[in-house]
């Protein structure tokens, strides 16, 4: 499965745009990005995701980069609710279906 | 009903035990999915079952059984276990190759 990167930690205030990273620079023409994040004492709950173009939903939007070796997921007005773990996953090919969750972005969201 | 059901929420067991962890979800997906959690790690897969057979084995131990009796239950029965495997054991489910769905988790404690 190739293989993202994600800053251990992000802060933000409560209201304000977050903007968190992911690098995937050995993607594959078949995978498709997922976002998931993780609230405390919670299971991972599905954000998004999107293959080449960007996309928006009612959580989020997906900033997918022209070479699609990066992402970037944006939270558009922070809620003290967002605090979570935020997972980038590669989906596609053989694994699709299969989450292969990396460290994550731990999200703190101050008031 | 959009929820992943998992019961009991809490357990704990002896190394000479046997126990059995359930998931039911009633969305009409016919891929479920259990994955382990250690504390302050990401989720791991463990199996994956699409149309009540099993697909994928992440090389689980052989004290880690699961079940798929029908396309809305999951089981995964566990017998003589180690200290190491107390976890959070994550199940979810999906159309195949759609979004995951995750039940709240069974935390597992093995004395």
């Amino acid at each position: 499965d190739a293989k993202t990167t994600q800053p251990n930690s992000m802060e933000s205030n409560e209201e304000e745009p977050v903007h968190l990273p992911c690098n995937h620079s050995t993607i594959s023409g078949t995978d498709y990005i997922h976002w998931y994040r993780q609230l405390p004492s919670q299971g991972p709950e599905y954000v998004i995701h999107g293959l080449t173009s960007n996309v928006n939903n009612r959580m989020a939007s997906l900033a997918i980069a022209e070479d699609r070796k990066s992402s970037t997921l944006i939270l558009h007005r922070a809620t003290l609710r967002d605090a979570a773990v935020y997972y980038c996953i590669l989906t596609g090919g053989t694994s699709y279906g299969k989450l292969t969750f990396g460290q994550g972005t731990i999200l703190t969201v101050h008031p | 009903d959009t929820e992943v059901t998992q019961t009991p929420k809490h357990l704990v067991m002896g190394m000479t035990n046997k126990k059995s962890l359930k998931c039911e979800q009633h969305m009409g997906h016919r891929a479920m999915y259990w994955y382990k959690q250690k504390a302050k790690k990401p989720p791991e897969l463990m199996f994956v079952y699409s149309y009540e057979k099993l697909s994928i084995n992440e090389s689980v131990p052989s004290r880690f059984s699961p079940e798929c009796p029908n396309s809305s239950l999951l089981n995964l029965h566990l017998h003589a276990l180690q200290p190491e495997d107390s976890a959070l054991y994550l199940c979810a489910s999906s159309r195949p190759k759609d979004e995951q769905f995750f039940g709240p988790g069974t935390r597992l404690t093995v004395l």
